[in-house]
């Protein structure tokens, strides 16, 4: 029944070394989201795709890129990890277009990364 | 812009008693607002959520009302319970993509 499923749930990576998270939905969403949150602070949205459409926040680092190759599936690229990028990262999706009942953000269960 | 404002945490509060938890919001549009909640290691759940003016959203015991005169869509229960500890974030959506979360509010239960 998972809808938003994000993989692995705990990354540990060395400083600089490039990691990958992932993100997947069975909603057929138009919209995913990639937030970053630290010490369960409020999330911090890092960038978000609409169908194919790239939307980056401007204070988002350059180290930090994405991927959505189809629907279902999108991609958090982090290129050099610092120690400060250590966080949960959170995957979402909703479906932009329709009414204002059903016009919702979920959310996956997050990716902990831990940089060494 | 837009902006939620929740009141600081943490609230701890003995299993049964009444739990509320504040939100106000600034908005330039007519949003709809939302509760979330994240359990420890979790990602975020929607609780609740209402769509229009004296809307009520309402889900396993909690509540809110969207009241567009106050700017509020207060949280309540009637009676927590220890698995409700948790942090709970006030949302809003203007349209547009972005859904604009207030900072959270960490809610200790003891049994």
């Amino acid at each position: 029944d998972a809808m938003v499923i994000q993989n692995p749930r705990y990354q540990v990576t060395q400083f600089g070394k490039p990691v990958t998270l992932s993100c997947s939905q069975t909603l057929n969403h138009n919209v995913m989201y990639w937030y970053q949150q630290k010490s369960s602070q409020a999330p911090k949205l890092l960038f978000h795709y609409y169908d194919k459409d790239f939307n980056n926040e401007a204070d988002t680092p350059d180290n930090f890129q994405s991927r959505r190759p189809n629907t279902s599936f999108c991609f958090l690229d982090i290129r050099s990890p610092g120690l400060g990028d250590a966080a949960m990262y959170l995957c979402a999706t909703r479906r932009v277009g329709t009414s204002r009942s059903t016009d919702t953000q979920y959310f996956g269960p997050g990716t902990r990364l831990t940089v060494l | 812009g837009d902006s939620v404002t929740q009141m600081e945490g943490p609230v701890t509060l003995s299993e049964e008693a009444f739990l509320t938890i504040n939100c106000t919001y600034t908005a330039t549009g007519y949003p709809s607002l939302f509760w979330y909640v994240q359990y420890p290691g979790e990602g975020l759940q929607l609780l609740l959520k209402a769509t229009k003016a004296d809307d009520k959203g309402s889900n396993k015991g909690f509540e809110a009302t969207y009241r567009k005169e106050t700017t509020s869509f207060h949280l309540e229960k009637g009676s927590v319970q220890v698995s409700d500890s948790a942090v709970y974030f006030c949302a809003l959506s203007s349209g547009g993509f972005k859904t604009i979360f207030g900072a959270g509010t960490r809610l200790f239960v003891k049994a």
